[in-house]
Order: structure tokens, then C-alpha cells, then sequence
């Protein structure tokens, strides 16, 4: 069972489409934390999102926690070829274990 | 600025053949963790650790073991490789485990 489970899986948008990604769960989390990982790198971190209800901007990416500490979203406005990578939310449902949400995919053409 | 170093970058084993996965970490972090990553999919956490001569399982601890024993080094042991073990294996490092988690740059092992 995956305790994080994200949507879409795959997105091909062409440059300059928004888009919106989401992560949801049925446990609570303190928090929650987006990373990007692009080919032959590890993830690297994006955003940490504390509070119920918070949103974080990050230039032209906008992350929101709910208001219950079960879901979180990324939208990206204006999508560049520079976006395109594995996103990937994370949380730590208990102190001890940072689990891995199931991985969107994005592809932005030019 | 070393940050989180894995070796080897590259392996490829035969069935049955063991091997160490080696992670080093020159911040002083705690929280050590190792992960497998599929095509295409996320990251599933293996094994963990929150300090020297402290591990404890993840999601899919079967057919590895770790050892904990200086707070830099964090290797992971996989005493008899099998097929489905072929995978892209990440080790991160943390201050704490809700905090930012810091990548090496993997290792890309076959298992023939």
C-alpha cells in the first residue's frame, strides 16, 4: 500500500500551459516536501510545507498544504523546458521513516 | 563540499553474488536512509538509521542489511543478489528526519 500517492503519473504539456500536481494521503503529516529530480541525479529539494492550509511560492511554482495535513498540490504557471524532471512528494508519517510519494513525471515542450 | 558520496556509481552481478553499497556523509547528519528506485517510479525506502548503532527497516527491507556504525558511513549489504534486485539505489542524508534530505548520486546496479 502507498501511503502517498500522486497525480498525474505522466504530463506532457507544451511551454507556457499551467499544470497542477497532486499528492494525497490518507495518514497525517507534520509535514510535507516537494523535490524534482531530474535524469542520473538524485532529488534535490524544492519546498517544505509546514502549517495546514499553507501556501509556499517559489518564483512560478505554488505549493499548498491542506487544510488536514493529508494532501498537498504543485501548480506551475507558465511551464518552461526547464521544468521538466520527476516530482516527487514526501512525509514522514511517523518521526522516524521520510516515505517517497509515487512520482509525476513532466515533460515540457518548446 | 562533498555533501552525500555513494560508490560504486556502476555495478553489474551475477545471481547470488554479494555486495556493499557504500555511503559516506561528511555533514554530521543523524539521519541516514538508503532507497530503490524503479524505472520510472519513486523512491521506496529500504533502510534507515537516526544515529550510530541505530537502523531499523523501511517499505522493502528484504535481501539487504545495514550497519550503523560511525555517524559518517552507512553501507548497505546485499548478501545474495537476485534479478529483482536490479534497481537505482539512492543514499540521503538529514539532519533530522523532517528535515531536508540530502541525495549522493546513486548506484545503478544490474543483476544478471
Amino acid at each position: 500500500t502507498q501511503l502517498l500517492e500522486q497525480s498525474p503519473q505522466f504530463l506532457s504539456i507544451q511551454e507556457g500551459e499551467n499544470l497542477t500536481v497532486y499528492c494525497n494521503s490518507s495518514s497525517v503529516f507534520s509535514s510535507l516536501q516537494w523535490y524534482r529530480q531530474e535524469p542520473g541525479e538524485g532529488p534535490v529539494l524544492l519546498v517544505t510545507v509546514v502549517t495546514g492550509g499553507e501556501v509556499k511560492k517559489l518564483k512560478r511554482l505554488t505549493f499548498q498544504f491542506g487544510d488536514a495535513r493529508k494532501d498537498s498540490s504543485l501548480h506551475i504557471t507558465a511551464a518552461q523546458p526547464g521544468d521538466t524532471g520527476l516530482y516527487l512528494c514526501a512525509g514522514a508519517p511517523n518521526t522516524d521513516k521520510l516515505i517517497f510519494g509515487t512520482g509525476t513525471r513532466l515533460q515540457v515542450f518548446p | 563540499n562533498a555533501g552525500v558520496t555513494q560508490t560504486p556509481k556502476f555495478q553489474v552481478l551475477k545471481t547470488g553474488q554479494s555486495m556493499t553499497l557504500q555511503c559516506a556523509q561528511d555533514m554530521n547528519h543523524e539521519y541516514m536512509s538508503w532507497y530503490r528506485q524503479d524505472p520510472g517510479m519513486g523512491l521506496r525506502l529500504i533502510h534507515y538509521s537516526v544515529g550510530a548503532g541505530i537502523t531499523d527497516q523501511g517499505e522493502v527491507p528484504n535481501g539487504y542489511n545495514v550497519s550503523r556504525s560511525t555517524t559518517e558511513d552507512f553501507p548497505l549489504r546485499l548478501l545474495s543478489a537476485a534479478p529483482s534486485q536490479t534497481s537505482v539505489y539512492f543514499c540521503a542524508s538529514s539532519p533530522v528526519v523532517q528535515r531536508v534530505q540530502y541525495f549522493g548520486a546513486g548506484t545503478r546496479l544490474s543483476v544478471l
